[in-house]
């Protein structure tokens, strides 16, 4: 079945650390984002690709860095620059117009 | 800038009614509007796609309406089973661009047996 693949599914970051989360789909869609959830808040864009080999921030980017090096993967970067990462993070994809598929999310605590 | 409103406050409702999720809009005029289901710790799934120059769409035991004039949608669960509790999300796009939605912070319906 095609899909987008969250992981891992839980994260802990020590202070001073980057943490990489990975997104991989098999949907052959162009388009992948990656969002952050708060409790009680909507989804914030952080980072959008639309082709491989470039992507464009979002609303929140700071702190936060992606690569686009294969269709299939985008994966996402918390660096110790962001100093609230604690949230449920979810990575999507698509294509022209159509409706966003979600990964099941990576929920990021500190340590 | 564009903004849009989904109900915080849970909707509580007994089985077997119709739900009803409200999603309001402001300074903008999206080309087309979806919803989609989130439960708690999974991403959400998408459930219906309404453009602007479509009243309503209907899917199984859901519907969904779309009133330009009155900047606003809404999502109506009918028969409604505790299987649907859930927290329903709703996002908008506007044409031409890239497309990014616009995410509503989603409202929580809870059915009760």
């Amino acid at each position: 079945d095609g899909g987008i693949t969250q992981s891992p599914k839980y994260l802990f970051r020590k202070e001073g650390q980057n943490v990489t989360l990975s997104c991989e789909q098999n949907l052959n869609h162009d388009a992948m984002y990656w969002y952050r959830q708060d409790p009680g808040q909507g989804l914030r864009l952080i980072y959008y690709s639309q082709i491989v080999n470039d992507f464009q921030k979002g609303d929140i980017a700071e702190g936060y860095s992606v690569s686009r090096e294969k269709k299939e993967s985008f994966p996402l970067t918390v660096t110790s620059a962001q100093k609230n990462p604690t949230a449920f993070y979810l990575c999507a994809s698509t294509t022209a117009t159509a409706p966003q598929h979600f990964g099941d999310g990576t929920r990021l605590s500190i340590l | 800038s564009q903004k849009i409103e989904q109900n915080s406050e849970a909707l509580n409702i007994q089985e077997g009614k119709t739900a009803t999720l409200t999603c309001n809009y402001t300074n903008y005029s999206p080309a087309y509007l979806q919803w989609y289901r989130q439960d708690p710790g999974r991403g959400p799934v998408f459930l219906l796609l309404i453009r602007e120059n479509e009243k309503e769409k209907r899917k199984e035991r859901l519907k969904v309406t779309f009133d330009t004039t009155l900047k606003q949608s809404l999502f109506h669960i009918t028969a409604s089973q505790p299987a649907d509790s859930a927290t329903y999300l709703c996002a908008t796009h506007v044409s031409g661009g890239s497309y990014i939605p616009t995410f509503g912070r989603g409202t929580s319906l809870i059915v009760h047996p």
